[in-house]
């Protein structure tokens, strides 16, 4: 099966501008999780989705959101970017089954950097 | 809280050494317990998780749940294991959530 896929796979915004940020699962994966990386507070849970709805969602502000379609891509975006921002945005998949301890499955990630 | 502790930023070793990357937890239920790694320029994928008991790549993890640690060991290190390793956990409480530690280097020198 191919793996997860992210895109893009670079982004250069600057300061107040919005992003929206591409991820499609392993094909039957019905579960999306996001994550923030960076340097200084390593890997970060921002949402995950399953089935269209958000079903857990981590500590970020009202400016990161996300969203799920009936073919279980998603995308994250991010509104009035902050320098702080910058990071590489993960996406993971898995199956989403309940009890919630699967293992999740990796995409190379989007790097987006605010300028 | 849910918490995941890597101590050690970067821990190196000679080839032919034994390694053993520190993992402690807390978590008052029943966690599920990972090892990710990230090999240079590629994205970050499962080692193993504690459930399945297997032996990747000659690591093997231990879940004690006494001391709410999951550490990672392998006998002997090749040069091919320097990378980054996660330690991550999960539960049912918390569903699609992984809480990682900060993470540790692996260098394994020649």
């Amino acid at each position: 099966k191919a793996g997860v896929t992210q895109t893009p796979r670079y982004l250069i915004k600057t300061r107040g501008q919005q992003v929206t940020l591409s991820c499609s699962p392993i094909s039957g994966h019905r579960s999306v999780s996001w994550y923030q990386q960076t340097p200084g507070q390593g890997l970060q849970f921002l949402f995950e989705y399953f089935s269209e709805t958000q079903r857990n969602k981590g500590n970020f502000p009202g400016r990161f959101s996300g969203r799920q379609f009936s073919n279980s891509r998603s995308e994250m975006n991010v509104s009035t970017l902050e320098l702080g921002d910058s990071a590489l945005y993960l996406c993971a998949s898995s199956q989403g089954l309940a009890g919630g301890q699967e293992t999740q499955y990796f995409g190379p990630g989007t790097r987006l950097l605010v300028l | 809280a849910q918490r995941v502790t890597q101590p050690e930023k970067l821990l190196s070793v000679f080839k032919g050494a034994p390694v053993e990357l520190k993992c402690n937890y807390s978590y008052s239920g029943s966690p599920e317990l990972f090892w990710y790694v990230q090999y240079s320029r590629q994205r970050l994928q499962l080692l193993l998780r504690h459930i399945s008991r297997e032996s990747i790549k000659g690591f093997t993890a231990d879940l004690n749940k006494g001391e709410t640690s999951f550490h990672l060991k392998k006998p002997f290190a090749q040069e091919e294991d320097s990378a980054m390793y996660y330690c991550a956990l999960s539960s049912s409480s918390n569903t699609g959530k992984l809480i990682f530690g900060q993470g540790t280097t692996l260098q394994v020198k020649p």
